[in-house]
């Protein structure tokens, strides 16, 4: 039974360019959230998508996007990439039936912003 | 608004001994409680979790923790620490399947030999 999976493991930027990063959930699963860690912090709840459509927000800016695919699979994107946007983003899945929303999360992307 | 506060950046431990860490919440209603761990370059892995009846959770690794209402805390603990157990751990809080989880800041777990 295959696991939370992202890539890149890790990648490099400059400001201002555009990342993308992509996550596929756990078999079964149909939501997908994505967090942001900074270092020396607990994860920051950025957005959750179901049926592909964002479906909450947390306090991140637009220059954070995301999508969803048929096969439940996603994508972040960040624009405009700016210093502090270096962290560890960190995609996790649930059932969107799950009473708790407990999430199963992947080993992270590290992006780091030069 | 819910919000988690684990107490102490850093704790170490003597391997053997008990391990004991302090997450409390502020919440107006009783929420769904978790202990995550993480290990270095590694995602998070889920320790144990409380949604409602008996109080006192039992999870991987040996680890526990007890839901107290009244002291609004769900505090993790684990009679005797093996050197396996360094990582970070977070406290999260939810308050209902439609809400965001939240986590606290992590508390780093040092093991002595």
């Amino acid at each position: 039974d295959a696991g939370v999976t992202q890539s890149p493991t890790h990648l490099i930027k400059t400001r201002g360019q555009q990342v993308t990063l992509r996550c596929s959930p756990k078999s079964g699963h149909d939501t997908v959230s994505w967090y942001q860690q900074a270092l020396g912090q607990g994860p920051q709840f950025i957005f959750q998508y179901y049926e592909e459509e964002e479906r909450q927000r947390g306090n991140f800016p637009d220059r954070f996007s995301g999508h969803q695919f048929p096969n439940y699979s996603s994508e972040l994107n960040v624009n405009a990439l700016l210093l502090g946007d270096s962290a560890l983003y960190l995609c996790a899945s649930s059932l969107i039936v799950s009473r708790d929303n407990e999430q199963f999360f992947g080993p992270g992307t590290r992006l780091t912003v030069l | 608004a819910q919000s988690v506060t684990q107490l102490g950046s850093h704790v170490s431990v003597s391997e053997g001994a008990l391990v004991l860490l302090r997450c409390n919440y502020s919440s107006s209603v009783p929420p769904y409680l978790f202990w995550y761990v993480q290990y270095p370059n590694q995602g998070l892995q889920l320790l144990l979790k409380y949604t409602t009846g008996a109080t006192l959770v039992k999870g991987i690794n040996g680890f526990e923790a007890e839901f107290k209402k009244s002291e609004t805390s769900f505090h993790l603990t684990k009679p005797s620490a093996h050197m396996s157990d360094a990582a970070e751990y977070f406290c999260a809080v939810i308050l209902n399947r439609d809400d965001k989880i939240i986590f606290g800041k992590g508390t780093r777990l040092h093991i002595l030999p």
